[in-house]
């Protein structure tokens, strides 16, 4: 079993839509989650930590919860520019700053007209 | 600019080669992972250095190795290359949070 796991759709959508990504993790000692977006032939880039409490950023909602080991990301009113990979990180074996990341597969999401 | 830089961005070799990868990361990163990322699937982790020390290694093979320098930088080596070595490489440097370098693309024919 894959340490951290992902549906990699593809999800194809239209513009305006709310879409749900989910993600679980293997590792219950696990303290930090994050979500990533990656664009075509990119690095990876940041889009959001993820707490228990659940966190917003503008049509981004990110949930943890640790009972299920399950991490979820909403995207609210998509937009074409939202078309990306979506990668479900889990801090293994240190903090945020020393510990390795382990990335699920990646979803892809693809916003139409 | 992320201020994580890698070089080469593109690089073709051939299967049996040795290939070094560069990354140059932020003054003050202390930390520097590598990862390899094949098509179609998210980057594993191969091993980090920490004040020039690993301190840390995925499931790859002794022939992935590494070094980091006092300033900053730091070296991926991988020897004996094989075809299912294709895959683009990237670099993350650490103070608070990981920065990606933009990743070298390695194909081996």
């Amino acid at each position: 079993r894959k340490e951290v796991e992902q549906d990699p759709g593809p999800f194809n959508v239209p513009e305006g839509a709310t879409v749900a990504f989910n993600c679980t993790y293997s590792n219950s000692a696990s303290q930090s989650f994050f979500w990533y977006r990656q664009d075509c032939r990119k690095e990876p880039k940041l889009l959001m930590s993820v707490y228990s409490s659940g966190n917003e950023d503008g049509r981004f909602t990110a949930q943890l919860n640790r009972a299920s080991q399950y991490i979820s990301l909403l995207i609210r009113d998509s937009k074409l520019s939202d078309s990306a990979t979506y990668l479900c990180v889990v801090i293994s074996g240190g903090s945020s700053n020393t510990g390795k990341l382990i990335f699920g597969q990646g979803t892809t999401l693809q916003v139409k007209p | 600019e992320t201020g994580v830089t890698q070089s080469p961005t593109h690089l073709i070799k051939t299967r049996g080669q040795q290939v070094t990868l560069r990354c140059s990361s932020q003054s003050g990163h202390n930390t520097v992972s590598w990862y390899q990322q094949a098509l179609g699937q998210g980057p594993q982790f191969i091993f980090q250095y920490y004040r020039e020390e690993e301190n840390g290694r995925g499931n790859f093979p002794p022939r992935f190795s590494g070094l980091q320098f006092p300033n900053y930088s730091s070296e991926l080596n991988v020897n004996a290359l094989e075809l299912d070595d294709s895959a683009l490489y990237l670099c993350a440097s650490s103070n608070y949070g990981y920065t990606f370098g933009s990743g070298t693309r390695l194909t081996v024919v």
